[in-house]
């Protein structure tokens, strides 16, 4: 069965500091490739996807992820955190020809003022 | 109003107790699904629906089932709650298996 690895549990930031959330995953295939993100108290919610074409993808907020295939990776990445990204991180995979989506445990990210 | 709505949004019920979650969505959308998630362990799939006559085991669906009244209407019970039940519950859709949609969350305490 495919599964999803996020190795970081907890990151504690400060404000402005860079930010790179791991995510890899074990399907040897096409796989379409997600990040997912909870606010506290909030459900989640589609930060940025990949199907397709350029392995790097730009979402909301200022966030951007990158597919490299050779290292079953989709790396979320963000240059200068904000107080206000303060939340849970959820890569998920869904490989081609399957229908369901597979999530991994989750990133907490607390960024300090 | 939300596209994906969830009720309760908080329960407390005792042990053996039967109880039911219920998800409605406005998004039009065949696909729903329910799952669990838990501290550390991240979202857990209990059961998914693909249509009205269509209902599939997820990893973890020993100890609930499901109910899809309508399209736009997917339940989950807990025949007999236990304490490890409880954990925060989301219900989701989607129109093609890929991008996925949540309710705002049911939080279950069984004690």
């Amino acid at each position: 069965a495919q599964s999803v690895s996020q190795h970081n549990h907890h990151v504690i930031l400060s404000e402005a500091a860079s930010l790179e959330l791991g995510c890899n995953y074990s399907y040897g295939g096409t796989v379409n490739l997600f990040w997912y993100v909870q606010y506290p108290g909030q459900h989640l919610q589609l930060l940025l996807k990949y199907f397709s074409g350029d392995p790097l993808v730009k979402g909301i907020k200022g966030f951007e992820a990158e597919f490299i295939k050779s290292k079953f990776s989709f790396n979320l990445r963000k240059p200068s955190v904000q107080w206000s990204d303060t939340a849970e991180y959820f890569c998920a995979v869904k490989p081609g020809g399957y229908q369901k989506v597979t999530f991994g445990t989750g990133t907490k990210l607390q960024v300090i003022p | 109003d939300a596209d994906v709505t969830q009720t309760p949004r908080n329960r407390i019920t005792k042990t053996g107790k039967r109880i039911m979650l219920e998800c409605s969505q406005t998004k039009g959308h065949d696909r729903m699904y329910w799952y669990r998630q838990d501290p550390g362990l991240g979202l857990r799939l209990i059961y998914y629906s693909f249509d009205v006559k269509d209902i599939n085991k997820g990893e973890i669906s020993d100890g609930y089932s499901v109910s899809r009244q309508a399209q736009a209407k997917f339940s989950l019970s807990l025949e007999s709650a236990i304490p490890n039940q409880t954990a925060l519950y989301f219900c989701a859709t989607s129109a093609s298996g890929d991008i996925q949609y949540f309710g705002a969350g049911t939080r279950l305490s069984v004690l």
